[in-house]
């Protein structure tokens, strides 16, 4: 079963917009992590957050997490169209549960 | 460095033929995790190996799937009597140790898309 949930499914947005996607888990955590899967291509970590941190920046990435509503959200400022990719997020039972994903389209 | 490498990248296969998957992870990394993703969806987890051993199978879909590491290096995956539902893309990662409070990210090939006709 998956544990993180990734909402909204589907996002396309402006370039240069800020985009902004959920991600909801059932169970506690240590860690979340993020991912990006370009067309055709395996995942990349983008960044992770431990159970102890609330907010976490690595250049236009912001991640937020909120243990007590079992959430975090992955904001990408000033969108570009390499942006374009589904996201993922992924919580640290021993196997890494990765949820659905939200795949992001930026229009130039 | 050399990341992780899946080969083949693509593998058309008739319904009932066995197939092996092959991944090579990054140099040192001790863990190894075998990932099915069926077209437009996430990642369904089948394995994950500790070295060369396999604590948990139990994502494995059926009988017909196994898998085994040798020398905590390359590891394939064989899918025995293939069936149209076994089409997907079956990414690999390798990360420096499995699990802990302190993860290791995961480190993704590129995938084999397996076609099942």
């Amino acid at each position: 079963s998956q544990q993180g949930e990734e909402d909204p499914q589907a996002l396309s947005i402006q370039e240069g917009e800020n985009a902004t996607m959920n991600c909801s888990y059932k169970t506690s955590i240590n860690n979340l992590q993020w991912y990006r899967q370009n067309s055709g291509r395996g995942l990349v970590h983008l960044i992770l957050i431990r159970s102890n941190e609330r907010e976490k920046h690595s250049g236009r990435l912001r991640v937020t997490l909120d243990t007590s509503k079992k959430s975090s959200s992955l904001l990408i400022t000033a969108s570009r169209a390499a942006d374009t990719a589904s996201y993922f997020c992924a919580t640290d039972d021993y196997k890494l549960s990765f949820g659905a994903g939200t795949t992001v389209t930026v229009r130039a | 460095g050399a990341g992780v490498s899946q080969s083949p990248s693509n593998k058309v296969t008739e319904k009932g033929k066995d197939v092996e998957l092959r991944c090579d992870p990054i140099s040192g990394h001790t863990a190894l995790y075998w990932y099915r993703q069926r077209l437009g969806q996430g990642l369904e987890f089948l394995i994950y190996f500790q070295g060369n051993s396999a604590p948990d199978k139990s994502g494995l879909p059926s009988d017909r799937f196994s898998a085994e590491r040798t020398g905590e290096s390359v590891s394939t995956l064989t899918i025995q009597r293939t069936q149209q539902e076994d089409s997907a893309v079956y990414l690999c990662a390798s990360s420096l140790r499995v699990f802990s409070s302190y993860n290791s990210p995961l480190h993704f090939g590129n995938g084999t898309r397996l076609t099942v006709t």
